[in-house]
């Protein structure tokens, strides 16, 4: 157990679906992130949010939509999405300021038809 | 730019010494890290090193840093059928002002035990 916790763990969507993905993090952590791992690929890191601000989109599709409604929580709002988004959705949060560790939730493991 | 790469795969006979190398192209990284991944679960933390240092052991972990040809490695030894995993090396570049630990990611190296 990390302290970070995603629900759920598998998730099968059509590309009409909406469909939320949840992350709690109950480590008292100012910084939160979502990643997107596809095989053979490195993490990309799709958003950051500090102190329940996002600081960083890196250049997600808007078919991705995040939401912090407070520090220990952290959302991805999913619609109309591709078979190319299919993949493992992470989520991580850090201290924020100490440069040392983030700490990894288990993952939704996202299947779009 | 910022670019991490590690090869994809390793197959170790137990016992053995695994050795996953890595090479980042950031100069100006500040930490340098090694994440774990067993199937079905996120990634934990096994060790860092700050860009500073150029070795770190842990137990049976020993980190080597060569800063100049910008390169990391991670040596298991007496690895074990549970170290069978996704190795992942992450940098995080010099330090700005956004206030959270921005990390760039390998590919990961997929080691694999046998016996």
């Amino acid at each position: 157990e990390t302290g970070v916790t995603q629900t759920p763990r598998h998730l099968v969507m059509g590309m009409t679906n909406k469909k939320s993905l949840k992350c709690e993090q109950h480590l008292g952590h100012n910084a939160m992130y979502w990643y997107k791992q596809s095989a053979k690929k490195p993490l990309e890191l799709m958003f950051v949010y500090n102190f329940k601000e996002q600081t960083e989109n890196n250049s997600v599709p808007s078919r991705f939509s995040p939401e912090c409604p407070n520090s220990s929580h952290l959302f991805l709002h999913l619609h109309t999405l591709q078979p190319e988004d299919s993949a493992l959705y992470l989520c991580a949060s850090s201290q924020g300021t100490s440069g040392e560790e983030q700490f990894f939730g288990p993952g939704t493991r996202l299947t779009v038809l | 730019g910022e670019d991490v790469e590690q090869s994809l795969f390793l197959s170790v006979r137990e016992g053995d010494s695994s050795v996953i190398n890595c090479t980042y192209t950031d100069s100006s990284s500040t930490y340098l890290y090694w994440y774990k991944q067993e199937p079905g679960a996120g990634l934990q933390l096994l060790t860092y090193i700050f860009s500073n240092m150029d070795m770190k052991q842990d137990q049976r972990l020993t980190v080597l840093l060569n800063k100049k040809d910008k390169h990391l490695s991670l040596r298991i030894a007496d690895t074990q059928t549970g170290d069978s995993a996704i190795y992942f090396c992450a940098e995080t570049p010099a330090l700005f002002s956004g206030g959270y630990n921005k990390l760039i990611f390998g590919a990961g190296t997929r080691l694999a035990v046998h016996p």
